[in-house]
């Protein structure tokens, strides 16, 4: 398997822009995390899906930001518009069964700027 | 809500040295993650140690947990300049992980 695999792994972009980044877990993982990663807060959970349902997304930042699960195999982490305070790296992550007992898997992750 | 805290933040070390790195944590958890981040990676699992688990040995990694000071301990045996890398600790929260800000650790030859 080619675990996580994000797109793309670098985008860069002006202020009000739309961004989409996408993930396919490993095949298999039913639940699916979004994180991001900046130097100041850190690894933050954006939300999760299991089974393709969004079960808890308290940490998508406001609402220009949305997420999708369309199906087993892919997600994508909308950002509309941009700003200069999104940039950051945002990860995908998969995982077998609903057991917090599981490892995740990351991806490699996307490197956002937004100017 | 991050509930992981690593100490110390950076650590710098020669090869074939020990290293050993701190994470605190709030509330009670069923087990505790530690992960490995190189730079401009996605987090990798280590290893994995439960609340009833007091230490868990893995190649040259060894983990305590001591849920009496939530607290754990990641130590690097022997280490090597491909140890170089962030080391993270998660908790389990209501559906996922609550990372740390991490120990950056680097080991030079």
């Amino acid at each position: 398997d080619a675990g996580v695999i994000q797109s793309p792994r670098h985008e860069v972009t002006e202020m009000g822009q739309e961004v989409t980044l996408r993930c396919k877990p490993i095949s298999g993982h039913n639940s699916l995390f979004w994180y991001r990663q900046t130097m100041m807060r850190g690894l933050e959970l954006l939300i999760y899906f299991n089974n393709n349902v969004p079960i808890d997304d308290s940490g998508m930042p406001e609402d220009r930001f949305s997420a999708k699960m369309p199906n087993a195999s892919f997600s994508t982490l909308k950002i509309q518009p941009s700003e200069p305070r999104d940039s950051a790296v945002y990860f995908c992550a998969s995982r077998s069964g609903s057991g917090l007992g599981n490892e995740q898997f990351f991806g490699p992750g996307t490197r956002l700027t937004v100017l | 809500s991050q509930q992981g805290e690593e100490d110390p933040q950076a650590l710098s070390i020669q090869e074939g040295e020990n290293a050993t790195m701190n994470c605190s944590y709030k509330t009670s958890i069923n087990n505790l993650q530690w992960y490995r981040q190189n730079s401009g990676r996605g987090l990798v699992h280590l290893i994995l140690i439960r609340s009833n688990e007091r230490e868990k040995h893995s190649g040259r990694l060894r983990v305590t947990l001591d849920t009496s000071k939530k607290s754990s301990s990641l130590l690097i045996t022997a280490s090597r300049a491909a140890d170089t890398a962030s080391y993270f600790c998660a908790t389990d929260a209501t559906y996922a992980l609550n990372f740390g800000k991490g120990t950056s650790l680097l080991v030079t030859p």
